[in-house]
């Protein structure tokens, strides 16, 4: 069974700081990995899409990056904003039409 | 493109009562699926459909859930008699193809 971690649960950070924020899944065997933001009381919003055969994307200030064999993502955020403020959630799908499985999320504060 | 419409936003149903949600898909999109956000939890895979037919509902509580996706229309996502348990926000997602996920604005369901 897969299942997604993301630790910390929530990560606090001054305006101007570069992050990370990790994932990790049991299962190397994935699909495709994508990252989402959610704000608070709303929906998620794709933020990047990795394909398995990838190893990473970009766009604008984000990164991710996919190593499948030992099982990790990360999301890298460059020059973080008040705005970057939200929740993060990874999740991954191990087949062509198959689910999502979904991380916790990681709750990021950024302070002005 | 109006993206993955659902409603209603919010649904407040007495215990006992039954709620339906509905989520139109994308244009162009025939891959449905639906997702439940708990509290305190992450978003937990419910069921996936394309147009007239059930593809995988392993996440789908076995009483008083159902789903349909017809061939006119939206898809639908019923919950009978409804108990305070079932207060979650629940999220609808479309895809073309397994390649990326649009998720819609979500409906939140309070049992009150």
């Amino acid at each position: 069974k897969q299942e997604v971690t993301q630790i910390p649960a929530a990560l606090s950070v001054p305006e101007g700081e570069n992050l990370v924020l990790n994932c990790s899944f049991t299962d190397s065997a994935i699909y495709n990995l994508q990252w989402f933001r959610q704000d608070p009381g709303k929906g998620l919003t794709s933020l990047l899409l990795i394909q398995s055969s990838q190893r990473e994307q970009t766009s604008g200030r984000l990164n991710a990056s996919l190593d499948k064999s030992s099982g990790r993502s990360t999301l890298y955020i460059a020059a973080s904003q008040p705005g970057d403020s939200a929740t993060y959630l990874c999740a991954v799908t191990t087949g062509a039409n198959s689910k999502l499985t979904f991380g916790k999320g990681i709750t990021l504060s950024v302070r002005p | 493109n109006a993206g993955v419409m659902q409603n209603p936003r919010h649904l407040v149903r007495r215990r006992g009562q039954e709620a339906r949600l509905r989520c139109s898909p994308m244009k162009g999109h025939s891959h449905v699926y639906w997702y439940r956000q708990l509290p305190e939890e992450g978003l937990k895979f419910m069921v996936y459909l394309q147009k007239e037919n059930i593809i995988d509902e392993s996440g789908m509580p076995k009483e008083r859930f159902s789903a349909e996706f017809p061939k006119e229309g939206p898809s639908i996502l019923r919950i009978q008699q409804v108990v305070r348990g079932d207060s979650a926000a629940y999220f609808c997602a479309s895809s073309p193809d397994s390649n990326g996920y649009t998720f819609g604005s979500g409906t939140r369901l309070t049992v009150v």
